[in-house]
């Protein structure tokens, strides 16, 4: 498998236009993570799925913020209107939950809003 | 919530040391525990995943401990070497399949 597979790897976008970040998670996961790192707040998790439904959204920061996973297969975390503190990296992560494995890490997206 | 806690948060050795690396967390209801690695610029490869019921794990020179009811974890390094520069993040895992990350701590290892 290629593991988590996130597009783009980077994006770099002005303020008021909307973003849409891809995630494709490991096949047969079926739990589904997007994470943003910062240098001043570190990891957070924003929202996670489990068997495509979402569980816990409180992690997103505001309604411009949205998430979504059509299928098993995909994910897309939008942002719209996008500001310049929207600007970090965000991650993608997949994990098996059933068999209590590890969570596995996409590359990241590198957003930068100007 | 959980919080989780990492010291130190940098680290600078000369290559041959062993070292270790500490992880703390409030909450002590946890299904596991993993250690990632992060390079500049990169992802997150898991190193080590201990279940709620496991004292320890190991992975070449990697050994990490868990005392669940006080709430710590321990990353161990065998003989060092400057490939193992990167910043190391510990990561408990909570009911709902959720990872709560440390800040990490920073390791230079010195050719």
């Amino acid at each position: 498998d290629a593991g988590v597979i996130q597009s783009p790897r980077h994006e770099v976008t002005e303020m008021g236009q909307e973003v849409t970040l891809r995630c494709k998670p490991i096949s047969g996961h079926n739990s589904l993570f997007w994470y943003r790192q910062t240098m001043m707040r570190g990891l957070e998790l924003l929202i996670y799925f489990n068997n495509n439904v979402p569980i816990d959204d409180s992690g997103m920061p505001e309604d411009r913020f949205s998430a979504k996973m059509p299928n098993a297969s995909f994910s897309t975390l939008k942002i719209q209107p996008s500001e310049p503190r929207d600007s970090a990296v965000y991650f993608c992560a997949s994990s098996q939950r059933q068999t209590n494995t590890e969570a596995f890490f996409g590359q990241g997206t590198r957003l930068t809003v100007v | 919530k959980q919080e989780v806690t990492q010291i130190p948060a940098a680290l600078s050795v000369p290559e041959g040391e062993n070292l270790v690396l500490n992880c703390s967390f409030t909450d002590s209801a946890i299904y596991n525990l993993q250690w990632f690695r992060q390079d500049p610029g990169k992802g997150l490869t898991s190193l080590l995943l201990i279940q709620s019921s496991q004292r320890e794990q190991t992975s070449g020179r990697l050994n990490a401990s868990l005392d669940k009811s006080s709430g710590r974890s321990t990353l161990y390094i065998a003989a060092s070497q400057p490939g193992d520069s990167a910043t190391y993040l510990c990561a408990p895992e909570n009911a709902g399949n959720m990872l709560t990350f440390g800040g990490g701590t920073r390791l230079m290892v010195k050719p």
